[in-house]
């Protein structure tokens, strides 16, 4: 089952607004991941974390590998209209097969 | 490049039948995974192949699941026999090696009547 929480569960902003959303976990994790779902399609790959303490971007996107190697969070900078989705975190353990899901956080925005 | 291959995107049945759900692999990917995702679990691992060899299927729900990778470009999911619960989407995704990051395939929708 699930050993990530995700929050918040659903955001509803403007567009043009930052968003920021994170995972925890009581288990260490050695890669972290962040998907995004857009109805009637699988999840995609946004970013992808490796070292505890890194700070990657994607664009608007920005992902931070905590320090704890139990938490990443992930925001998007100057929201738009086609950020809306369903944003998963990944956590993958060590032997990397082992993937966990949080349950998802739901993106709406407003033009 | 193509993605993950999944078939057929939509499947409607009535319980008690089988179903086979189908997925291609990225190429050159030799870990091959099963999900499937409801709105009350989430997505959840049902089982994983590494080289066409299954190595967790803790996953599965139950004898009513199997699934087969009889090479490396194609694996199949089956339901046998099928019941409403089992109604979801079920998502295939694929990795480079055991340490690779998973890329999903557009999902099957089932909804067994």
């Amino acid at each position: 089952g699930q050993q990530l929480n995700q929050s918040p569960q659903s955001m509803f902003i403007q567009e043009g607004e930052d968003v920021s959303m994170n995972c925890t976990s009581s288990s260490i994790f050695n890669t972290w991941l962040w998907y995004k779902q857009e109805p009637g399609e699988g999840p995609v790959l946004l970013i992808a974390l490796y070292k505890a303490g890194e700070l990657t971007s994607n664009g608007r996107l920005t992902a931070q590998f905590g320090i704890t190697r139990k938490d990443s969070f992930l925001n998007i900078s100057a929201s738009i209209p086609s950020d809306v989705g369903i944003y998963f975190c990944a956590g993958l353990k060590d032997n990397n097969n082992d993937m966990r899901f949080g349950a998802g956080t739901r993106l709406t925005v407003k033009p | 490049d193509a993605g993950v291959i999944q078939s057929p995107r939509h499947e409607v049945t009535e319980m008690g039948q089988e179903v086979t759900l189908r997925c291609k692999p990225i190429s050159g990917h030799n870990s091959l995974f099963w999900y499937r995702q409801t709105m009350m679990r989430g997505l959840e691992l049902l089982i994983y192949f590494n080289n066409n060899v299954p190595i967790d299927d803790s996953g599965m729900p139950e004898d009513r699941f199997s699934a087969k990778m009889p090479n490396a470009s194609f694996s199949t999911l089956k339901i046998q026999p099928s019941e409403p619960r089992d109604s979801a989407v079920y998502f295939c995704a694929s990795s480079r090696g055991t340490a690779g990051t998973q890329y999903f395939g557009p999902g099957t929708r089932l909804l067994v009547l």
